[in-house]
């Protein structure tokens, strides 16, 4: 079966400090990998995702991933972290890839807290 | 436009009452999903539709019952609302026909059912 998991469902950061959120992923082949924000009272928005096209992607609003399949990792990282990124983090990997089937399996999600 | 809108985006009612959520989606998109978001934030995949047709049907009660009239709509309906029910339900759509399947799913902004 396949799982997620993100290690950390809360952290927090200072105003301007490394923001990294870990996803480990099991899959028998490389998977198609994405990050999910969640805003409070929202739907989720795409942050990033990795399709197999480039190791390290980039994402919006500056936060980036590197997916490591030695590791079987696709943390996100935001070098400086700002007020308006204190949000719920979902990472979620499609393994199915090349089917019609669109599943998605997220992680519990991380809750990032950004402190003044 | 709003590209994924849900209605309501607050439904209270009673257990026992069958209630209905709706899903629409002006990407042109060929599949539609629901998800369901428990209290933990813990997202899981519920149905997926392509084309009108159910593809996936996870292991969900049968008082959940998703309907399609058309690509642009999923609508679910529940009947015998039960306490557990209370969650917030998303709807997403994605193209998957033609593009590998690697395309993002977009997400409405959910609905927050509480069953009292």
């Amino acid at each position: 079966a396949q799982s997620v998991t993100q290690l950390g469902s809360h952290v927090s950061v200072s105003e301007g400090a490394l923001v990294l959120l870990r996803c480990n992923y099991s899959s028998s082949v490389p998977p198609y990998l994405f990050w999910y924000v969640q805003y409070p009272n929202q739907g989720l928005q795409l942050l990033l995702k990795y399709t197999s096209a480039a190791t390290l992607v980039k994402g919006i609003n500056g936060f980036e991933a590197e997916f490591k399949k030695s590791e079987t990792s696709f943390h996100l990282t935001k070098p400086s972290a700002h007020m308006s990124d204190a949000a719920e983090y979902f990472c979620a990997v499609r393994p199915d890839r090349g089917s019609t089937l669109g599943r998605l399996y997220f992680g519990r999600g991380t809750q990032l807290t950004v402190w003044p | 436009d709003t590209a994924v809108s849900q209605t309501p985006k607050y439904l209270v009612t009673q257990m026992g009452n069958d209630k209905s959520i709706k899903c629409e989606q002006n990407l042109g998109h060929d599949t539609m999903y629901w998800y369901k978001q428990d209290s933990k934030k813990f997202l899981k995949i519920m149905f997926s539709y392509n084309n009108k047709e159910l593809i996936i049907n996870e292991t969900v009660p049968n008082r959940f019952s998703p309907k399609s009239p058309d690509k642009a709509h999923l609508n679910l309906h529940i009947n015998s609302l039960e306490l557990g029910d209370s969650a917030v339900y998303f709807c997403a759509s994605s193209q998957e026909l033609g593009t590998g399947g690697y395309n993002e799913q977009f997400f409405g902004p959910g609905t927050r059912l509480t069953v009292l």
